[in-house]
């Protein structure tokens, strides 16, 4: 079963902040933050582990709330590069490294 | 390293025909992935491989088979084309359970008319 990522899409401005939030019903090992552009593989951002844990480098940060089996990528002060559409990916508990991913979050930042 | 990489790139087929997908990975990854993408759909596990030898169904696996002989390996087949199987497949690998990145390849564009 898929996680649920919202919002679907959003449009920023460059410097503005935003937060995508991804839910699962299972509970979960980890989660993984991946972003693709138009035409592209995916490319990874981060993993969170249970526990938790928040993690970041530079403008991107992510938090993983396990009891809610719930994360939220948040990226502040946003450039034009980080338009793409980023995908959570989670791996339940026992899951046996199958990592299934939502249907994405659609980014665009503007000038 | 040239990492995961797939072949072919691009294939157009016609209902009925088979074909097969390669993916290899030169990263000694144990996990391996085959994911398929379509618009809005996000991307949707058919199968995966957590080491040689061994296949495990994802989310979407019917009409597909996949095998996994050699550990840098993981093929996917499709038997009898259909056109709802016209889609984006992506292969990926990972080393670490939980906590490994996931590699992706550049994707295989299938079309099926």
């Amino acid at each position: 079963q898929q996680p649920v990522q919202s919002p679907q899409a959003v449009i920023l401005r460059e410097g503005e902040d935003a937060v995508i939030n991804c839910s699962s019903s299972k509970a979960l090992y980890s989660v993984h933050w991946y972003r693709q552009k138009h035409g592209e593989a995916p490319v990874f951002l981060m993993i969170l582990l249970k526990g938790g844990e928040q993690k970041g480098h530079e403008k991107i940060s992510a938090s993983f709330n396990e009891k809610k089996q719930q994360s939220s990528l948040y990226l502040t002060a946003s450039q034009l590069s980080y338009s793409g559409t980023y995908f959570c990916g989670t791996e339940a508990s026992g899951g046996y490294q199958k990592v299934t991913f939502g249907t994405g979050t659609k980014l665009q930042v503007i000038p | 390293n040239a990492g995961v990489t797939q072949t072919p790139k691009f294939r157009v087929l016609k209902t009925g025909q088979s074909m097969t997908l390669l993916c290899a990975q030169d990263m000694n990854h144990e996990y391996m992935y085959w994911y398929r993408q379509d618009p809005g759909m996000g991307l949707r596990l058919i199968h995966y491989s957590v080491g040689e030898g061994t296949t495990a169904k994802g989310e979407v696996p019917d009409g597909y088979n996949v095998s996994r002989l050699k550990k840098q390996n993981f093929l996917l087949g499709l038997e009898s084309a259909a056109p709802s199987q016209t889609s984006v497949y992506f292969c990926a690998s990972s080393s670490l359970r939980g906590a490994g990145e996931l590699f992706f390849g550049e994707g295989s564009r299938l079309t099926v008319l």
